[in-house]
C-alpha cells in the first residue's frame, strides 16, 4: 500500500500568515493527489485535485504543487475560516490512502 | 443539487453485523464510482472501499477485506456496505463519497456513526 506522510502534524499560525503543508508518498503517484479541508463534525471539503487544480469555488489563496512523491499545499493570507485540519489523499493506486492530517490552529 | 445521505449506523457488539446504506440524488448515480471512507473519533480519514459505476469492480482496504462487502443498486441510486465480524477498531463515522481523480467531481454524505462495544 502507498503510505502518505504529512508534515507538520500541527501548525500554529495567525491571520494573514502563509503556511505550507507537505505530503510525501511512499512511491510514485504522478499527480494523482487531492487536498481536503475538514472542520469538526463536518465532512471533508475538496480544495485541490490532480495535485494543483483548484476546485471550483475554492479561494485562490489555496494552491497545490508537486508530482511524483512530494507535494505541497500552500495557504497565503490565512483567513479565520481556514483554521481547520487538512488531509492529502492519493488516487493513484488502490487502496487509496490519506495522510494523517495537519491541524492549523 | 447533488446529495448523498447515509443511514444504518448504530451500536453493535463485537462480532456483530451492520448494513450501511447511502441514498444518492441529484446526480447520474451509475456514472460514478462510489466509496466508503471512515473516521474514528478524533482520528484521521481512512478509505474503506470502492465500487465501480457498473458494480463490476470492487476494492477494499486490508483492514476490512474479507469482513466488509460493498454493493450498489443503480436502479434505486443506492450504495451499501455490509459489515460483518465487527471489531472495536471499526468504531467510526462512515461516509459515502464520490472522490475526485481526473475531474473535481467530489461529494460526501454527512456520515453515519458506527459504534462497536462490548
Amino acid at each position: 500500500d502507498i503510505q502518505m506522510t504529512q508534515s507538520p502534524s500541527s501548525v500554529s499560525a495567525s491571520v494573514g500568515d502563509r503556511i505550507t503543508i507537505t505530503c510525501r508518498a511512499s512511491q510514485e503517484i504522478s499527480s494523482w493527489l487531492a487536498w481536503y479541508q475538514q472542520k469538526p463534525g463536518k465532512a471533508p471539503k475538496l480544495l485541490i485535485y490532480t495535485a494543483s487544480t483548484l476546485q471550483s469555488g475554492v479561494p485562490s489563496r489555496f494552491s497545490g504543487s508537486g508530482s511524483g512523491t512530494e507535494f505541497t499545499l500552500t495557504i497565503t493570507n490565512l483567513q479565520p475560516d481556514d483554521f481547520a485540519t487538512y488531509f492529502c489523499q492519493q488516487a493513484n493506486t488502490f487502496p487509496w490512502t490519506f495522510g494523517q492530517g495537519t491541524k492549523v490552529e | 443539487e447533488e446529495q448523498l445521505l447515509e443511514s444504518g449506523g448504530g451500536l453493535v457488539q463485537p462480532g456483530g453485523s451492520l448494513r450501511l446504506s447511502c441514498a444518492a440524488s441529484g446526480l447520474i448515480f451509475s456514472n460514478y464510482a462510489m466509496n466508503w471512507v471512515r473516521q474514528a473519533p478524533g482520528k484521521g480519514l481512512e478509505w474503506v472501499s470502492v465500487i465501480s459505476g457498473s458494480g463490476d469492480n470492487t476494492y477494499y482496504a486490508d483492514s476490512v477485506k474479507g469482513r466488509f462487502t460493498i454493493s450498489r443498486d443503480n436502479s434505486k441510486n443506492m450504495l451499501y456496505l455490509q459489515m460483518n465480524s465487527l471489531r472495536a477498531e471499526d468504531t467510526a463515522v462512515y461516509y459515502c463519497a464520490i472522490l475526485p481523480r481526473r475531474t473535481g467531481d467530489c461529494y460526501w454524505g454527512q456520515g453515519t456513526l458506527v459504534t462497536v462495544f462490548s
